[in-house]
């Protein structure tokens, strides 16, 4: 089946724009992750949700970051006022349990550039 | 919180020979150690777990051994072939609260024909 798709692919935003990304997860899992990918660096956590419950937001730098799950499947992760240093690979990852030691799917990634 | 240290950060080896990346982790209570490659404009895959139960596992040409006491595990792989020229993380997590991984900063292998 089809694994994990994220949209945009790139985005440009200008200082101070609002963005929103989208992250579509393989259908069933009930775990979704958003990771922030800067330029040679790791993934490093932002936010998880258990179907539409958003259980930790620990990551997320900034309340500039809002993420939402409504319905359990599809994953929205908004920037508003874009600030230069949001410029990253925003990874989405997915997994089939809510609980115990799962293999997290990944997506592409959209890569932000914030001018 | 948890903190992740991976080296070398670039790897070049000839192709045939064995490549060894390590990580050391500072949490003891991480219990869940996998591996990721990722390959250029792609996201990262699972190319081999590890458990603390367990302190070697083996999946064809890759290995991945864990000292507990030490808190470091390494990813070994042998008979390299140019596709295995990647970016390679490794990562920890925990059984208490979410599953979140926190990752090494990356090694990036080159496989020289």
């Amino acid at each position: 089946g089809a694994g994990v798709s994220q949209s945009p692919r790139y985005k440009v935003a200008k200082r101070g724009q609002d963005v929103a990304l989208r992250c579509d997860p393989i259908s069933g899992h009930v775990s979704l992750f958003w990771y922030q990918q800067a330029l040679g660096q790791g993934p490093e956590f932002l936010t998880y949700f258990q179907n539409e419950a958003q259980l930790d937001k620990s990551g997320l730098p900034s309340d500039r970051f809002f993420a939402e799950r409504p319905e359990g499947s599809v994953s929205t992760l908004k920037i508003q006022r874009t600030q230069q240093e949001d410029s990253a690979v925003y990874l989405c990852a997915s997994s089939p349990l809510g609980t115990g030691f799962n293999e997290q799917f990944f997506g592409p990634g959209t890569r932000l550039t914030v001018l | 919180g948890e903190n992740v240290e991976q080296h070398p950060s670039t790897l070049s080896v000839q192709e045939g020979d064995s490549a060894v990346i390590k990580c050391t982790y500072s949490d003891s209570a991480s219990n869940y150690f996998p591996w990721y490659k990722q390959e250029l404009g792609k996201g990262p895959q699972l190319i081999i777990d590890i458990r603390s139960n367990v302190g070697e596992k083996k999946d064809q040409r890759i290995a991945v051994t864990l000292n507990k006491t030490a808190k470091h595990f390494s990813l070994h792989i042998t008979e390299t072939q140019p596709e295995d020229s990647a970016v390679y993380f490794c990562a920890a997590s925990w059984w208490e609260g979410a599953q979140k991984l926190v990752f090494g900063q990356g090694t990036r292998l080159t496989i020289n024909p």
